[in-house]
């Protein structure tokens, strides 16, 4: 069965720096990916999905990462943060049949000012 | 707008009662889902439903009841054998054809 792990339960970022979010896999078949972003009592919205077409996928807000299949990861990066990236961030991977989607812990992203 | 719509947003239970959560979706999807979050922890999978009148147990249904008489409308209740039932509560669909999942905005369940 699949899985997946997110390295950072927390990060913090100033704003204006980089970010990035660690995730790495596991998967018997060819996965597809996803980040999801939560904002405080809210449901959950997609971010970015990778489905075995490009390596490297852009999402909303600025955000993208990159499928490195030799790594098994995922890691969602963007350039630079602002406030409203504040949230938590969850890695997400399933497999052939779709109804077995496994969810990482999240990662709590703070931007301070 | 199309959406998932989940109610009530807050909701309170006593111990010993059963509750209802509310799950309702105009976007033609034919799969549905619900989802248990603790704070700090990820989402776990409670039920799910591909198909009206069908639904399987997730990793944690013990506790918890659903049904899917309409294909738009997918609700949760939460009986007294549930013993821990405080958590945000998630409903999800997708479009069989597909692999991306959409959430409702969520429901808070306390025990009081």
């Amino acid at each position: 069965a699949q899985s997946v792990t997110q390295l950072d339960s927390h990060v913090s970022v100033s704003e204006g720096t980089p970010v990035l979010l660690r995730c790495n896999y596991s998967s018997s078949y060819s996965p597809s990916l996803f980040w999801y972003v939560q904002h405080p009592n809210k449901g959950l919205q997609l971010l970015l999905k990778y489905t075995s077409a490009a390596t490297l996928v852009k999402g909303i807000n600025g955000f993208e990462a990159e499928f490195k299949k030799s790594e098994t990861s995922f890691h969602l990066t963007k350039p630079s943060a602002h406030m409203s990236d504040a949230a938590e961030y969850f890695c997400v991977v399933s497999e052939w049949n779709n109804n077995d989607m496994r969810f990482g812990a999240g990662t709590r992203l703070t931007v301070k000012p | 707008d199309g959406g998932i719509t989940q109610s009530p947003k807050y909701l309170f239970r006593k111990e010993g009662q059963n509750v209802t959560l509310s799950c309702e979706q105009n976007l033609n999807h034919d799969a549905m889902y619900w989802y248990r979050q603790d704070p700090g922890q990820g989402l776990r999978l409670i039920y799910y439903s591909q198909i009206v009148n069908d639904f399987q147990k997730g990793d944690i249904a013990e506790g918890y009841s659903v049904s899917r008489e309409k294909k738009e409308s997918f609700p949760l209740t939460v009986t007294s054998a549930q013993k821990n039932p405080t958590a945000f509560y998630l409903c999800a669909s997708r479009q069989s054809s597909g692999n991306t999942i959409y959430f409702g905005e969520g429901s808070w369940l306390t025990v009081v």
